[in-house]
């Protein structure tokens, strides 16, 4: 079993949905979550963080972690197609990140 | 000012040459790292150096060699060159090495596509 998981799409909605995204993880160790963006052929970029159960909100989008079943999620509303995009789940222990496989998204306008 | 540089941004090379990659971070952070990004957008450490010095090497070939002349700058060299290399490798640097989010956001460089004929 790896130790992230994420389904890789190709997920694709129609403009003004809202999307959600997910990551499963094995390691009870993971402390710190985050959700970074990755545009086609640019660097991935940080979205969001968290290190705590519970929602985080930040404009259109919201993280969610859920420790207990080891399962984290990003939630975007009113969806743009400025943010199509690959979207990676990440999490870190302490010492490094471990990245999810990312999950492709578009949003059709 | 671009706050990770890579160079090249394209590499396309043959089998068995031995290439390398730059990267420069101006950004005044202590951590840099090489990540490898496969064909199915799968990003994974390779190596990670704090201060210059090397913190993380996970199960890398030896023909992989990290060399960090200073805390801005991180290179890789690739050896003897196999078609399995061809990926998208990303540079990336943080202020701080695990811990905190706050303190690690981790930045990346624009990626350097190699492609291996």
């Amino acid at each position: 079993q790896k130790e992230v998981e994420q389904d890789p799409g190709p997920l694709s909605v129609p403009e003004g949905a809202i999307v959600s995204l997910n990551c499963t993880y094995s390691n009870s160790a993971f402390q710190y979550f985050m959700w970074y963006r990755q545009y086609s052929r640019k660097g991935p970029e940080l979205l969001m963080y968290t290190y705590s159960s519970g929602n985080k909100e930040d404009g259109r989008f919201t993280a969610q972690v859920d420790k207990s079943s080891k399962y984290i999620s990003l939630f975007i509303r009113d969806s743009q197609p400025s943010d199509s995009a690959t979207y990676l789940c990440a999490m870190s222990p302490y010492d490094k990140v471990i990245f999810g496989p990312g999950t492709s998204l578009s949003v059709i306008p | 000012d671009t706050a990770v540089s890579q160079t090249p941004k394209y590499l396309v090379t043959q089998m068995g040459n031995d290439k390398s990659i730059k990267c420069e971070q101006n950004l005044g952070h202590d951590t840099m790292y090489w990540y490898k990004q496969d064909s199915k957008k799968f990003l994974k450490i390779m190596f990670s150096y704090n201060n210059k010095e090397l913190i993380i090497n996970e199960t890398v070939p030896n023909r992989f060699s990290p060399k960090s002349p200073d805390k801005a700058h991180l290179n890789l060299h690739i050896n003897s060159l196999e078609l399995g290399d061809s990926a998208v490798y990303f540079c990336a640097s943080s202020q701080d090495r695990g811990g905190s989010a706050t303190t690690d956001t981790q930045y990346f460089g624009p990626g350097t596509r190699l492609t291996v004929l």
